[in-house]
């Protein structure tokens, strides 16, 4: 079964740490690992995604670190405020222009909490 | 209104009743998604679509019916429902980006209460 595995399922930190969120997966076929945010009431929304041709991506305060070997990759949050704190999914996909359409095999999540 | 829209927001049902949750998009994308979101499994595929009239199970099809007759539209369908299908339930649709980034777009959701 293609899975994904996140950790840690919850996550509380002060204003200005550095959370950070950890996936494993399993199929080495997956060449896409996106991160969406996800607020209480709305839909997730795509945050920054990464390909396994690089290590490392950023994007604001928002950081993927990617082991290819190790089949892990993992988001980091810069500076956290409190507006950051919702739900945070990993996901990742395969060969989005053939069969697999590009669908997306989802982490548990990580409700993160960044108090003032 | 631009962009992908679910209804309703909100349903309650009773179980053994026929429920379809409706899913529209203005983007004209080909590809269009349902997943259910279930607290420690994250989000869980249903279905999918590639295009209309073209339609493939996801990880958890059972119990669930879909259809897509234009691009537009992709609803979904509890034929008999059943309490372990009370979830929030979220449509998506694919674009396809530069650099060969496959972003989905989701919906606001649907949260079904089966009784």
């Amino acid at each position: 079964q293609q899975q994904v595995k996140q950790s840690p399922q919850s996550l509380i930190v002060q204003k200005g740490g550095i959370p950070i969120i950890n996936c494993a997966y399993e199929n080495t076929a997956f060449d896409y690992f996106p991160w969406y945010q996800q607020f209480p009431g709305k839909g997730p929304a795509l945050l920054i995604a990464i390909r396994p041709d690089v290590s490392e991506k950023k994007e604001g305060r928002f950081t993927i670190s990617f082991n290819k070997s190790a089949k892990q990759f993992s988001l980091h949050i810069m500076d956290s405020q409190p507006g950051d704190s919702a739900t945070y999914f990993c996901a990742a996909s395969m060969d989005a222009g053939g069969t697999s359409y590009g669908k997306l095999t989802f982490g548990q999540g990580t409700i993160l909490t960044v108090h003032p | 209104d631009a962009g992908i829209t679910q209804s309703p927001r909100y349903k309650i049902t009773e179980t053994g009743r026929q429920v379809t949750l409706m899913c529209h998009q203005t983007w004209s994308h080909s590809y269009m998604f349902w997943y259910r979101q279930d607290l420690g499994h994250g989000l869980r595929l249903i279905y999918y679509s590639a295009a209309a009239d073209i339609t493939d199970k996801g990880e958890v099809p059972d119990g669930y019916v879909v259809s897509r007759s234009k691009t537009e539209n992709f609803p979904l369908t509890l034929e008999s429902a059943t309490r372990s299908q009370t979830s929030v339930y979220f449509c998506a649709s694919r674009a396809e980006r530069t650099s060969g980034m496959y972003e989905q777009y989701f919906g606001p959701g649907t949260r079904l209460t089966v009784t």
